[in-house]
């Protein structure tokens, strides 16, 4: 139980196209789902945090024009990676949870396998 | 500030026991959870703590003391698997993981 998936597992894309990665909670809903990105030998860094039929909550220093998150449902958010540049080449991690209530811990997270972009 | 502070990096032997140290200052505390991520992958859960003490669960064992604002994880009988990051992450009074850098484990034969 508490799978969540993340599509596509990698992409290369050109630089100054846009991108979108989906992450779905399988077997459960999530209140809450988080948005990472981890660049090599580097720690997770939150980008943004995301309930479902409100607007993300970004991290100081992540440009939301740039990072357009959308939390359509309690099992769905998108991260749409805009006029993507090289410099946003970098490993996305999606994580949900949920909340109080669920199976597992509360407020415990479940990561989405990652999104490995690279933009040339 | 929010803050954790783990060791970036620690070396340890197969078969022996590591012990690596997690401390937090957070906006008010509603628990301490361990991560371990191995390159390339997606961090997994390890341990959650909330009240003060040991919790055991097979190799590894995850301590708090809530009043020193301190956190560890324990791995006895290490395996060369076990080579990874182990990320230490505090919930803060909003519900927020506040997450440390890491500390990269090195298993040696």
């Amino acid at each position: 139980g508490a799978v969540v998936s993340q599509h596509p597992s990698w992409v290369i894309c050109k630089s100054g196209t846009s991108v979108k990665i989906e992450c779905r909670s399988l077997d459960f809903q999530a209140t809450t789902m988080f948005w990472y990105r981890q660049f090599p030998k580097q720690s997770l860094m939150l980008m943004a945090t995301s309930n479902e039929g409100s607007k993300a909550t970004y991290e100081q220093g992540v440009e939301k024009d740039k990072f357009l998150i959308n939390h359509a449902s309690l099992t769905l958010s998108t991260l749409t990676v805009t006029s993507a540049h090289p410099e946003d080449s970098s490993f996305y991690i999606c994580s949900a949870s949920e909340g109080q209530g669920g199976r597992g811990v509360p407020y415990e997270q479940y990561f989405g396998p990652g999104t490995r972009l690279t933009v040339t | 500030g929010q803050n954790i502070d783990q060791p970036t990096e620690m070396t340890a032997t197969e078969g022996a026991i590591v012990q690596i140290n997690c401390t937090y200052q957070t906006s008010g505390f509603n628990g301490l959870f361990w991560y371990q991520q191995h390159a390339g992958e997606a961090p997994t859960f390890l341990s959650y703590n909330v009240l003060d003490g040991l919790e055991e669960k097979g190799r590894f064992s995850s301590f708090l003391s809530r009043s020193k604002g301190y956190s560890y994880l324990l791995l006895k009988e290490l395996q060369m698997k076990d080579s990874a990051s182990y990320l230490c992450a505090a919930l803060d009074s909003n519900y927020q993981l506040i997450w440390g850098a890491g500390t990269k484990l090195i298993i040696k034969p």
